[in-house]
């Protein structure tokens, strides 16, 4: 069955250091992968795509890389800020886009 | 961004009865709808997909005849919960899509279903 593992510890880093988050996924071949982040109580929010045949995308802050041979991907956030504490969700996408499922999430806490 | 209004944002209900929670697009056409529950410290679980004029796609282990799924125009997807009970009482979240514009999906605010 098709599986999206993240870490489900939470992620505990120091402001200004470089966080790191882990997506790995079974019995998917997806043409993109999606990152969002989710705060308490609200609905998440789209960050970044990145398709099969990119190995990296930058936006700002953030950096993505997607290994389809490792079958994971991972979510870089730099000069991290207390304002970055969030969930971060991962959601692998198969061609056609018929479904929206997210990995377990990872909660990243920024302290100052 | 897009915009997706979710509405209400919070409900309480006597268990046996039945709540509709709506899901708007504001301005973009959601030729797609998801449905998501997300229980205290756990991530969004997908519970049925629905495309515009289309019946629903309900993932495994979700019943059709509890949750009733319409998405009868291009701006408007309801969830109604029918006979809830205490263990339906849940975070309920919409997301929408326009498949010929965009991969990126949008999300509601979410609904707090509380069954009492």
């Amino acid at each position: 069955s098709q599986k999206i593992e993240q870490n489900s510890e939470a992620l505990n880093i120091q402001e200004g250091k470089t966080a790191t988050l882990t997506c790995n996924y079974t019995n998917y071949s997806p043409a993109y992968l999606q990152w969002y982040r989710q705060d308490p109580g609200r609905g998440p929010v789209f960050l970044l795509l990145i398709r099969e045949n990119e190995k990296e995308k930058r936006k700002e802050r953030l950096k993505v890389t997607f290994d389809t041979t490792l079958k994971q991907s991972l979510f870089h956030i730099t000069a991290s800020q207390p304002a970055d504490s969030a969930t971060y969700l991962c959601a692998p996408l198969n061609t056609g886009f018929q479904k929206l499922v997210f990995g377990t999430g990872t909660r990243l806490l920024v302290s100052p | 961004g897009a915009v997706v209004s979710q509405h209400p944002s919070w409900v309480i209900c006597k268990s046996g009865t039945s709540v509709k929670i709506e899901c708007r697009s504001l301005d973009f056409q959601a030729t797609t709808m998801f449905w998501y529950r997300q229980f205290p410290k756990q991530s969004l679980m997908l519970m049925a997909t629905s495309n515009e004029g289309s019946k629903a796609t309900y993932e495994q282990g979700v019943e059709k005849d509890k949750f009733l799924i319409n998405h009868a125009s291009l701006t408007l997807s309801t969830l109604t919960v029918t006979s809830a009970h205490p263990e339906d009482s849940s975070f309920y979240i919409c997301s929408a899509r326009d498949n010929r514009a965009s991969t990126e999906a949008f999300f509601g605010q979410g609904t707090r279903l509380t069954v009492v």
